[in-house]
């Protein structure tokens, strides 16, 4: 099985850097996902790692350690509407498990002026 | 996007009653998925589908049932409705390396 954990809450302010972990233990691993998802919606793709290291795009970065079983996301020059919840999520790496996403179950960020 | 689309978005249903959630997607993705999402559990997989007829469990599937018929529908039943299945339900399929989700339906069992 998965199980994977991320802080329940922060708090940081507009402009700023803010870093969400996620660590997960899994029983097979193809890619570690993280997601946004504002209030009353879908959640929206922001990034994917499946090899160690640091992906950027924009102002949202995302790193892997898969030997530590850790990610984080790292958003930059924050800005209001980034106020949301993150999520982090893993695909099983098992042959034909359905290529299934197992979430964590959030981290709801707040950004104050 | 995936085109995905929920119907409906919204219900009320009373307690023992079967209710039919539909998924359609228009870009002839194989897999797809349904969850649902609760304050504390984050989203949870119910069922999913790697093609036509082709259905499994996920970790929360008592109490609800799948079935596809067509590539671009996938149709998720709660065979009698409880008060324990209120939630937000999304639909997802597989993009190439991501997944796209539909925009929820919102159950409440009263």
């Amino acid at each position: 099985g998965q199980n994977i954990d991320q802080p329940t809450e922060m708090t940081a302010t507009e402009g700023a850097i803010v870093q969400i972990n996620c660590t997960y233990q899994t029983s097979g691993f193809n890619g570690l996902f993280w997601y946004q998802q504002h209030a009353g919606e879908a959640p929206t793709f922001l990034s994917y790692n499946v090899l160690d290291g640091l992906e950027e795009k924009g102002r949202f970065s995302s790193f892997l350690s898969r030997s530590k079983g850790y990610s984080y996301l790292l958003l930059k020059e924050l800005q209001m509407k980034d106020s949301a919840s993150y999520l982090c999520a893993v695909r099983d790496g098992v042959t034909g498990g359905g290529n299934k996403l197992t979430f964590g179950t959030g981290t709801q960020l707040k950004v104050e002026l | 996007d995936a085109g995905i689309t929920q119907s409906p978005r919204h219900k009320v249903t009373e307690t023992g009653t079967p209710v039919t959630l539909r998924c359609h997607q228009t870009e002839n993705h194989r897999y797809m998925y349904w969850y649902r999402q609760d304050p504390g559990h984050g989203l949870r997989l119910i069922h999913y589908s790697y093609g036509v007829k082709d259905t499994d469990k996920g970790e929360v599937s008592d109490g609800y049932s799948v079935s596809r018929s067509k590539t671009e529908d996938f149709l998720l039943t709660l065979e009698s409705a409880t008060s324990s299945q209120t939630s937000v339900y999304f639909c997802a399929s597989r993009t190439g390396v991501g997944y796209t989700f539909g925009s929820g339906t919102r159950l409440t069992v009263v």
